[in-house]
């Protein structure tokens, strides 16, 4: 198993480009989310999925979007690129049989200039 | 806001000696997971307390939880070089099981 892949590993936007960073899992986990690592801030939660066609907010949901059309798969949509969204992105994912432990990928390193 | 608070931020110590770090939390739990970053990866998952736990014990791991502090703690036996890592908690609230809470992290350099 790959486990959890993120695409691209790094990526650098002008403000207010658009881009989709991928994240696909293959252990058939229905449950996916996406965090924002910034230094001295530790992971904070974008939007998470239970399901296909199911979606929800986190704590900072706000200029990101997200969709689950198949279980694979959990893009993240910035729609206007900003520079205070420069950061790490981690996809994540677990079995939704429990409150189980999440397994990560290695990120996506994002800078906005 | 973060849920979890670690502490120390930062920890320096040699090889063989042990490392604790410290979590408090702010609200009823259904459980409190710590993961492990090394440089430049994604987290991984080292051990997961339940709420009606007290303590647990994985190979030189050992995590104690008090639900009455809203604190745990996570010790690392007989560390070595390749323990040098960050160490974050998270929790898992019991009104919420969609939304896994992390903290800030506590970074730890262990010398040979």
């Amino acid at each position: 198993n790959a486990g959890v892949t993120q695409t691209p590993k790094f990526q650098v936007l002008k403000t207010g480009q658009s881009m989709t960073l991928q994240c696909a899992q293959d252990m058939n986990h229905e449950y996916m989310s996406w965090y924002r690592q910034d230094p001295g801030m530790g992971l904070r939660l974008i939007h998470y999925s239970v399901g296909a066609g199911i979606t929800d907010q986190g704590e900072v949901p706000n200029g990101y979007n997200v969709s689950r059309s198949t279980t694979e798969d959990f893009p993240l949509r910035l729609l206007s690129a900003a520079p205070s969204q420069t950061s790490v992105y981690f996809c994540a994912s677990r079995t939704t049989d429990g409150p189980l432990p999440l397994h990560f990928g290695n990120g996506t390193r994002l800078t906005v200039t | 806001s973060q849920q979890g608070e670690e502490d120390p931020q930062a920890l320096s110590i040699q090889e063989g000696e042990n490392a604790t770090m410290n979590c408090s939390y702010k609200t009823s739990i259904n459980n409190l997971q710590w993961y492990r970053q090394n440089s430049g990866r994604g987290l991984v998952h080292l051990i997961l307390i339940r709420s009606n736990e007290r303590e647990k014990h994985s190979g030189r791991l050992r995590v104690t939880l008090d639900t009455s502090k809203k604190s745990s703690s996570l010790l690392i036996t007989a560390s070595r070089a390749a323990d040098t890592a960050s160490y974050f908690c998270a929790t898992l609230s019991t009104d919420s099981w969609g939304k896994l809470q992390f903290g800030a992290g506590t970074q730890v350099v262990v010398t040979p």
